[in-house]
C-alpha cells in the first residue's frame, strides 16, 4: 500500500548542476501535482497534469520542467539548479471526476538544498 | 485567484484543553472545498478534515471540528481535549469545485501543545 512515493527524500546540489525529482502513485489517479514548502509560505503549485501527456504550469513554475509520459509517474525536472530552489518539494495525486470532494494525497517530500 | 490567510504563525495549549486556529479565505467562487491538513515534525502532509461549501452543517472528525463562515469567509479549525501528538504545523487549504483542483495553501499555524 504505496500510496505516492518520492524519490530521493533528500539531496545536495552545486548551483548549475540539474536532477529530476521522481513520483510515483499506484492509486491510478489522473491529477498530479508537485508543490513546493519554503518557510513561512506554505506550499506552492509549481506543475500539475491532468493526464497522461499533458502539463500544466502552477504559481511558480520558473526554473522547473515537468512530464507524465505514464498515467503513474510524474517528474520534476531542474536543469540549472539555483539557490532559491533550496526548498522542500511535495507530489500529491488525486482522482478525477466531475465534482469531487476527494482530497489529494502527499509524498513524504525531498528536502532539496542548492549551495 | 483565491488566496488563503492564517493570521496566527503561532499557538499554544494546555493538554486537554481547546484551542482554535484561524483560517480566512478570499474567493470569487460560489462551489469549493475547504481542507486542514496537519503536517507533523515527520513531515507527512495528513489531512484533518474537509468541508464542502455547499453543505451549511460544520465539518465534524472526532475531536476536530470547523466553523465554517461562507458569508464571511472564514473556516476555522477547532481542536478539543489536545493531545501531545496534536502538536504539529496546520495548513488551511482551498480547491477549486471544478478544473484542475489544485490546493490553494495558507502560510501555516504552528501548534504547541504543553504538558
Amino acid at each position: 500500500n504505496a500510496g505516492v512515493t518520492q524519490t530521493p527524500k533528500f539531496r545536495v546540489l552545486k548551483t548549475g548542476q540539474s536532477m529530476t525529482l521522481l513520483c510515483a502513485q499506484d492509486m491510478n489517479h489522473e491529477y498530479m501535482y508537485w508543490y513546493r514548502q519554503d518557510p513561512g509560505m506554505g506550499l506552492r503549485l509549481i506543475h500539475y497534469s491532468v493526464g497522461e501527456g499533458t502539463t500544466a504550469k502552477g504559481e511558480v513554475p520558473d526554473g522547473y520542467n515537468v512530464s507524465r509520459l505514464k498515467k503513474q509517474n510524474f517528474l520534476l525536472g531542474l536543469e540549472s539548479a539555483a539557490p532559491s530552489q533550496t526548498s522542500v518539494y511535495f507530489c500529491a495525486s488525486s482522482y478525477h471526476s466531475v465534482r469531487s470532494n476527494q482530497p489529494q494525497h502527499f509524498g513524504d517530500g525531498t528536502r532539496l538544498s542548492i549551495l | 485567484a483565491q488566496t488563503v490567510t492564517q493570521s496566527q504563525p503561532e499557538m499554544s495549549v494546555q493538554e486537554a484543553e481547546t484551542v482554535t486556529l484561524s483560517c480566512t479565505y478570499d474567493t470569487s467562487e460560489s462551489d469549493y472545498y475547504l481542507f486542514w491538513y496537519k503536517q507533523p515534525p515527520s513531515r507527512q502532509m495528513i489531512l484533518v478534515i474537509r468541508q464542502e461549501a455547499y453543505k451549511q452543517q460544520n465539518a465534524t472528525e472526532n475531536r476536530f471540528s470547523v466553523n465554517f463562515q461562507k458569508a464571511a469567509k472564514s473556516f476555522s479549525l477547532k481542536i478539543s481535549d489536545s493531545q501531545l501528538g496534536d502538536a504539529a504545523m496546520y495548513f488551511c487549504a482551498y480547491r477549486s469545485a471544478f478544473g484542475a483542483r489544485q490546493l490553494t495553501f495558507g502560510s501555516g499555524t504552528q501548534l504547541t501543545v504543553l504538558p
